[in-house]
């Protein structure tokens, strides 16, 4: 069946530092990955997203790559701060269906 | 109300009895949607619903679980004769069918 794995699983960075998590999936007709933050005890929040129309996607701190012929994509937090410490979580939508398949998590720290 | 609203937040069940987990979606969204997400681990696609439709229930676990939107807003997630493993956050979330998902803080059940 459809999978998604995510790696790291946890990751400690210094302020200020960069932050990659990365992910892969296995549907090959896959065509839109979100990235969710969720914070201690709410529920996952959109942070950015990408379809599979496009390489890159940008917005300010936060961007995504997406490579489909490797079918991996990641996310790139740059310039880090202590309230970028979350969970995040990778997803892959499944085709044809309107259901999405989540990576495993990676919990952030940022220390200060 | 501004965001996806989910009650109760916390409930503690013993085991077999039946519990129910409400829903109340971002007005005007026709997707609702619902994961199971276990300790340490990402969500998990339960149910869903477009208006009053259940147009997809591949991921309830079992025939206890039992999942309505009768007039397309509200939702109700019953699971009766509850077990252990059935020990988890239960997230609820809406779309306008464009692909993000809005998710609600979740309600907590704890089956001893």
């Amino acid at each position: 069946g459809e999978n998604v794995e995510q790696h790291p699983s946890t990751l400690s960075v210094q302020e200020g530092d960069s932050a990659v998590i990365k992910c892969t999936y296995s549907d090959s007709a896959s065509n839109y990955f979100p990235w969710y933050k969720q914070e201690l005890g709410k529920g996952p929040q959109l942070i950015i997203d990408i379809r599979s129309n496009v390489g890159e996607k940008k917005d300010q701190r936060i961007a995504v790559t997406l490579n489909k012929t490797a079918k991996h994509f990641s996310l790139h937090i740059t310039e880090t701060q202590p309230e970028d410490s979350a969970v995040y979580f990778c997803a892959a939508s499944i085709s044809g269906t309107y259901k999405y398949i989540f990576g495993t998590g990676t919990r952030l720290k940022v220390l200060a | 109300g501004a965001g996806v609203s989910q009650s109760p937040r916390y409930k503690v069940a013993k085991r077999g009895q039946d519990v129910a987990l409400r829903c109340d979606p971002i007005s005007g969204h026709v997707s609702l949607f619902w994961y199971q997400q276990a300790l340490g681990q990402g969500p998990e696609f339960l149910t869903y619903f477009q208006n009053e439709a259940q147009l997809d229930k591949s991921g309830l676990p079992s025939d206890r679980f039992f999942a309505e939107r009768p007039e397309g807003s509200v939702s109700t997630l019953k699971i009766q004769r509850t077990q252990q493993e059935d020990s988890a956050v239960y997230l609820c979330a809406s779309s306008l069918g464009d692909g993000e998902l809005f998710f609600g803080e979740g309600s907590r059940l704890t089956v001893l």
